[in-house]
């Protein structure tokens, strides 16, 4: 079976850096997305990482080791507006079919 | 600028009546997803179409549940009948490949 282990809260404080890590157990996949969720709204894609190593956009920043069976969202310089639900997402090449996490509620503080 | 549209945004019926949620992918996606989301089971793949023939619908119950892509420009997700288990907020989804997908506002369906 595939399933995917996120952190179920974190809390940071404005201005510094988080990571958010996503483990996973899946016999294959594409790559892992991230997405992001505010409370009331729909997920918005944030990153993708088909190949392993470090992805950069922006203040955001995604990592990937299949060796690992892990990955890992990073978001630098947090902002108020970082509040959020962060969710890995895997496209499973056996099974043809997308898993998401259960997403990391992330909470910042002043 | 182009996003997905889904209708109604807020839907509350009484458990046996059919619902119907609909969804305009991104002109030029190929690929349409259902999810429902609930605070119990967070974010589930429901179904999804290519090129609008369904490839998977494994994640929806089948004697109540069906989803169709009558065309392009159009995906349906029927409920009949429907159930208080069914309350939940049901997002539509359209992308072009495997990395990113397009989520619509969501449909928040509540079953008395």
């Amino acid at each position: 079976g595939q399933s995917l282990e996120q952190p179920s809260e974190v809390t940071a404080v404005e201005g510094a850096i988080v990571q958010i890590n996503c483990t996973y157990q899946t016999s294959g996949f594409y790559g892992l997305s991230w997405y992001q969720q505010h409370d009331g709204g729909a997920p918005t894609f944030l990153s993708y990482n088909a190949l392993d190593g470090l992805e950069e956009t922006g203040r955001f920043s995604s990592f990937l080791s299949r060796s690992d069976s892990y990955g890992y969202l990073l978001l630098q310089e947090l902002q108020m507006k970082d509040s959020a639900s962060y969710f890995c997402a895997v496209w499973g090449s056996s099974a043809s079919k997308i898993i998401f996490g259960s997403g990391t509620r992330l909470s910042i503080r002043p | 600028d182009a996003r997905v549209t889904q209708t109604p945004r807020d839907k509350v019926t009484e458990m046996g009546q059919e619902v119907t949620m609909r969804c305009q992918p991104i002109l030029g996606h190929n690929t349409v997803f259902w999810y429902r989301q609930t605070m119990m089971q967070g974010l589930e793949l429901l179904a999804y179409f290519r090129n609008r023939a369904p490839l998977d619908d494994s994640g929806m119950p089948k004697d109540r549940f069906s989803a169709e892509m009558p065309d392009a420009t159009l995906a349906t997700l029927k409920i009949q009948p429907s159930e208080p288990r069914d309350s939940a907020v049901y997002f539509c989804a359209s992308g072009s490949n495997t990395d990113e997908q397009f989520f619509g506002p969501g449909t928040r369906l509540t079953v008395l």
